[in-house]
């Protein structure tokens, strides 16, 4: 199975700040996705991007989220202004393809405590 | 709308016993994909399987093995002789086929103790 990583691993913030976590994609994988887990709930899903453009956003991603891949680097969510709530891991995960059902791969999570 | 329940919260079971995690989804499409994934404590999901609507065969994979039944809209999920390194929470999900990007829907997880 490919191997998803993440950066950082944990992270630890102040309300209002702005953090940025990272993914390294895998060389042929064209598909990336964002989904938050909130402390001892299920996986929900954030964002998915293909071709440098937002495909598919939840209601939870809003104003203050957004996603880049710069120059085919490293694919990023980034939150303006934290906040308690925000408080989760979130993971990152990759696709070679959106045919339906593709199989999503996760990356090891960050963990984004706020404090 | 598309849905997945899993009821049971967590299980507790002594090693070498087999243990059922139930999972039922509802879905309007005909042609879907199911899914299991594997939490461990160490916090990261770990791909079990996917299995598509149209394949009705039951899966085993060693210890591992997954009942599918379209007609109660199940996806159960077996572990025959349990181990204590199978303790994690583990997820049952669907691809939603009405997303654009096959956005995978969870469901609420059941954690496993295996107790030695």
């Amino acid at each position: 199975e490919p191997e998803v990583t993440q950066t950082p691993s944990h992270q630890v913030t102040q309300m209002g700040q702005e953090v940025i976590l990272r993914c390294v994609p895998i060389s042929n994988h064209l598909y990336f996705y964002w989904y938050r887990q909130i402390l001892g709930q299920k996986v929900e899903f954030l964002v998915s991007f293909y071709n440098n453009e937002i495909s598919e956003k939840s209601e939870i991603f809003d104003d203050q989220f957004s996603v880049e891949r710069p120059d085919g680097s490293n694919f990023t969510l980034k939150i303006r202004s934290t906040k308690l709530e925000d408080s989760a891991m979130y993971f990152c995960a990759e696709a070679p393809g959106t045919s339906k059902g593709e199989t999503q791969y996760f990356g090891p999570g960050t963990r984004l405590l706020v404090l | 709308a598309q849905k997945v329940t899993q009821a049971q919260t967590e299980i507790s079971v002594v090693e070498k016993e087999d243990v059922t995690l139930d999972c039922v989804y509802e879905t309007r499409d005909t042609t879907y994909y199911l899914f299991w994934y594997k939490q461990p404590p160490s916090g990261e999901l770990v791909f079990l399987i996917r299995r598509n609507s149209f394949d009705e065969q039951n899966e085993i994979s060693g210890r591992y093995s997954w009942n599918f039944q379209k007609s109660t809209s199940s996806f159960n999920f077996t572990i025959t002789a349990s181990q204590v390194v199978d303790s994690a929470v583990y997820f049952c999900a669907l691809s939603d086929p009405y997303s654009s990007a096959s956005k995978i829907i969870f469901g609420s997880g059941t954690r496993l103790s295996i107790r030695p």
